[in-house]
């Protein structure tokens, strides 16, 4: 069975600087795609970045960037320039291609960007 | 934009009642789904539908049953509410299982069973 880690429960960074939020996966798959997703406070829970595991290149989406490294099953999460709006819960997760879009979650990282 | 509803945003309970959580999708979504988050626990999946009238188990299952008449509707039913279920529970709706569709999600409903 496919499960997912983060290790980090709480983080916080300052206005403006760059933070990396970790996550692990384990799997015997080889075809998989990896997700993060942001849960603002009281808000609904929105997709930041999609990872295809037979891509090679790293995910960007404006600000968020991931570290994709598939030999060691991890993929982070980098924002840039941390802006007050990005404070939420964030969850990492996985997908087995050929489970039916089933997406399996980690436990979440709690973000507070602070001014 | 793909809008997700869900009935109630929160709702109290007793225990032994039957509770009916509904959701609604407006984009002609084949997948819906249902979570229920808990702290420290992050989303885990109740059951799923990839079809009218198909539903799969998915985690945790157990003490939950799940009804879709309708494509755009998937019910979640607690038969005999209990206080363990107490939780914020997730509908989510994806276009296709055939790739890695991007999940939808509604606002959650908070339920508290006393």
């Amino acid at each position: 069975a496919q499960t997912v880690t983060q290790s980090q429960p709480e983080m916080s960074v300052q206005e403006a600087e760059t933070v990396t939020l970790s996550c692990t996966y384990d799997t015997s798959e080889n075809n998989y795609y990896l997700f993060w997703y942001k849960q603002p406070p009281s808000r609904q829970m929105i997709l930041v970045i999609r990872q295809e595991a037979y891509k090679q290149q790293n995910a960007t989406e404006n600000r968020f960037s991931v570290n994709f490294q598939k030999a060691a099953k991890s993929f982070s999460l980098k924002i840039s320039d941390s802006q007050l709006g990005d404070t939420a819960m964030y969850f990492c997760a996985f997908m087995n291609q050929n489970q039916g879009g089933k997406l399996i979650f980690g436990q979440g990282t709690e973000l507070s960007v602070k001014p | 934009d793909v809008k997700v509803t869900q009935s109630s945003r929160y709702l109290v309970k007793r225990t032994g009642e039957k509770v009916f959580l509904e959701c609604v999708q407006d984009m002609d979504h084949e997948n819906m789904f249902w979570y229920r988050q808990d702290p420290g626990l992050g989303l885990r999946l109740i059951y799923f539908s990839y079809d009218v009238k198909m539903k799969e188990k998915g985690d945790i299952p157990e003490g939950y049953s799940v009804s879709r008449e309708k494509k755009e509707r998937f019910s979640l039913i607690l038969e005999s509410a209990s206080t363990n279920q107490t939780s914020m529970y997730l509908c989510a709706s994806s276009l296709s299982s055939g790739r890695a569709s991007e999940q939808f999600f509604g606002p959650g409903t908070r339920l508290t069973v006393l």
